[in-house]
Parts: C-alpha cells; structure tokens; sequence
C-alpha cells in the first residue's frame, strides 16, 4: 500500500476562503503530482515538482498554487476558493524513473 | 488533446465472466500502464507495458499493446464483484514528466 496521504478527505466551504490541500509522502519520491479529477471523469495534471524547490504547471490551467520546500511535503492552495473550484483533487508521487505513480486517497472539495 | 480515449465507457457484466476495456492515444509512447480507481479514491497501479512489449500478464490482468495501431486493451478474467471499479489508462510520451490518463472504464461486477 502506498505511503501517500491527503488531508482534509473532505472540505466544504464558503465562497471567497483561502484553502490548503495538504499531500505528504513517506517514500521520499522526488516527483509530485496534483491532478483535479471530476466525477466520473479523466484526470487533469494541473502542477507537478521534480523536487524541492521546483514546480510547473500541468496541462490545466489552474488558480491554484503549489510550494516543494520538502521532499514529502507537497501543498497545493487556492486563494480564493469559488464554486468552479468544486472537483476532486488527487496528489501523486513516483520515483526516479517515474514509471509508477502512488496515488493519495484524494480531497473532494465543495464550494459553496 | 493528449490524452487517450477508452471504451467502453461503462460495462456491467456477471461475476465469473471476461471483461474487455480499450484504450487508444494519440502519440508514440515509452510505456503505458493501467490503473484502477474504486468510487471516491485515489488511483491504484495494476500493470505496466512497456512500447517494445505486445502482451503480459499479472495474475487474472493480461494487458496487449499494439503500437501501430495506437491501442491497448485490458483483459479482467473471471471477474469478481470486487473488481467493481473504473479503469484508467496512462500513456508515458516522454515528453516531460506529465503522464496522460484516459477517460477511463467503469466496470460493473454482479454476483
């Protein structure tokens, strides 16, 4: 089972708040991943790290912003949350040779 | 878009019997892999193809690759209700560090 884990599992909150989706990997994984998944649906890369202190933006654009200070630790936060933001959100991890990724449980986000 | 396609997009089928999900994409790949992902939760690794492989398995999984046609298909052989999940393909293009996720299959398993 992968050492990946998300937090809050569940948010729901008001229009305009300021948010972190917290991700954390025990496998001291270089790459990280945050995808934004609605239901039913495909995954979107929205950013990625190589490592710390090192982010990009993914495929989807996103208001989103995303800090790499540790190696486990991989943060994504939203500002100003609003409705369209409502999704699930899905943080991954791989290592070196990126041929698998180790998915968290995921954080389903509702703004109201 | 980069990413593939799958179908079908939802299969429903009798506990004991075969399922079938395909995938397409669009580009030349490294490697492919399969993922599972049960309502609500985070996606779980199943197998990985690699571009020069054509077909392997991993107990009741058998996944084929056929690159010139840009295509994979899943096998699931004697399904259980466990089973019961959505299936995403990811195709590793080499482009960066970005892997591409299908549409994804939702597998239904009946006892």
């Amino acid at each position: 089972e992968a050492d990946i884990y998300q937090t809050p599992r569940y948010l729901v909150i008001g229009t305009g708040k300021k948010i972190t989706l917290e991700c954390s990997q025990t496998m001291g994984h270089d790459k990280m991943y945050w995808y934004q998944q609605d239901p039913g649906m495909e995954l979107h890369l929205i950013h990625y790290s190589y490592g710390v202190n090192s982010t990009e933006k993914g495929d989807l654009s996103s208001e989103s912003t995303v800090s790499r200070i540790r190696t486990e630790h991989f943060p994504l936060t939203l500002e100003s949350a609003r409705p369209s933001h409502t999704s699930q959100y899905l943080c991954a991890s791989s290592d070196l040779d990126r041929e698998t990724q180790y998915f968290g449980p995921g954080t389903r986000l509702l703004v109201l | 878009s980069q990413q593939g396609e799958e179908d079908p997009q939802a299969l429903s089928i009798q506990e004991g019997e075969n399922a079938t999900m395909n995938c397409s994409y669009k580009t030349s790949i490294n490697n492919l892999q399969w993922y599972r992902q049960n309502s609500g939760r985070g996606l779980v690794h199943l197998i990985l193809i690699r571009s020069n492989e054509r077909e392997k398995h991993s107990g009741r999984l058998r996944v084929t690759l056929d690159t010139s046609k840009k295509s994979s298909s899943l096998l699931i052989t004697a399904s259980r209700a466990a089973d019961t999940a959505s299936y995403f393909c990811a195709t590793d293009q080499g482009t960066g560090n970005q892997f591409y996720f299908g549409t994804g299959t939702s597998l239904t398993v009946i006892p």
